[in-house]
């Protein structure tokens, strides 16, 4: 079956490490999103990309990047982790069809200490 | 921008009994929505959508949801709730764009208990 994976599930850093999370997609999906949920913020949006080498900030990309160079990974990158990045990361992708479904990965918890 | 308000952080509900958890948006234009279930340590599932037509719109789980224009609402409801309902429920909205999909805002989510 299709799936999206993120790994690693757990992560520990310290302050100033570069931490790159995995996603991984098996559905051919064009569009994928990295989210963090934040208790009191729900889910906000980190980056996306509509396809391969397309790459767009969302609501809060300060302190992160992305690279889309296949349709099936796009790896989250902390360039230096702060104590604030301490969340829960989540990815998604759709169809590029209107308003297609997103799916969610599991997620991944990360501890920035 | 669009936005959405989900009033209500924690819902405590007893088994057998009907829930609603409501949602309000703000977007200029017609919204697509969307409401999702997180279970604990889970993704997100999502539950329906509305796009367009019939406003109310039949979801998995006996989940339904009404999209009333003039309040700007996307109440999720369900006629007799069971404790595997135990979750986190996100209310999204999204914006039709020449690309195709656009990016989702989610409310902060609504938890919801179920008690014996």
């Amino acid at each position: 079956d299709a799936e999206i994976t993120q790994s690693p599930r757990h992560k520990i850093t310290e302050t100033g490490r570069q931490v790159t999370l995995a996603c991984h997609q098996t559905w051919n999906h064009n569009n994928m999103f990295w989210y963090r949920q934040d208790l009191g913020h729900g889910l906000r949006l980190i980056h996306y990309s509509y396809g391969v080498h397309d790459t767009n900030k969302g609501e809060v990309s300060d302190g992160y990047s992305v690279s889309r160079s296949n349709t099936e990974d796009l790896p989250l990158t902390l360039e230096s982790a702060a104590s604030s990045q301490t969340s829960v990361y989540f990815c998604a992708s759709s169809e590029d069809r209107l308003q297609e479904t997103q799916y969610f990965g599991p997620g991944t918890r990360l501890l920035v200490l | 921008a669009q936005s959405v308000t989900q009033p209500d952080i924690h819902i405590t509900v007893s088994e057998g009994a009907s829930l609603e958890l409501r949602c309000n948006y703000s977007y200029g234009a017609t919204p697509y929505l969307f409401w999702y279930v997180q279970s604990p340590g889970q993704g997100l599932q999502l539950l329906l959508k509305y796009f367009s037509g019939d406003t109310l719109v039949q979801g998995i789980k006996g989940f339904e949801a009404e999209f009333k224009r003039s309040q700007s609402s996307f109440n999720l409801r369900k006629p007799s709730v069971h404790w595997s309902d135990a979750a986190e429920y996100f209310c999204a909205v999204g914006a039709g764009s020449n690309f195709g999909n656009e990016k989702l805002t989610f409310g902060t989510g609504t938890r919801l208990t179920i008690i014996p």
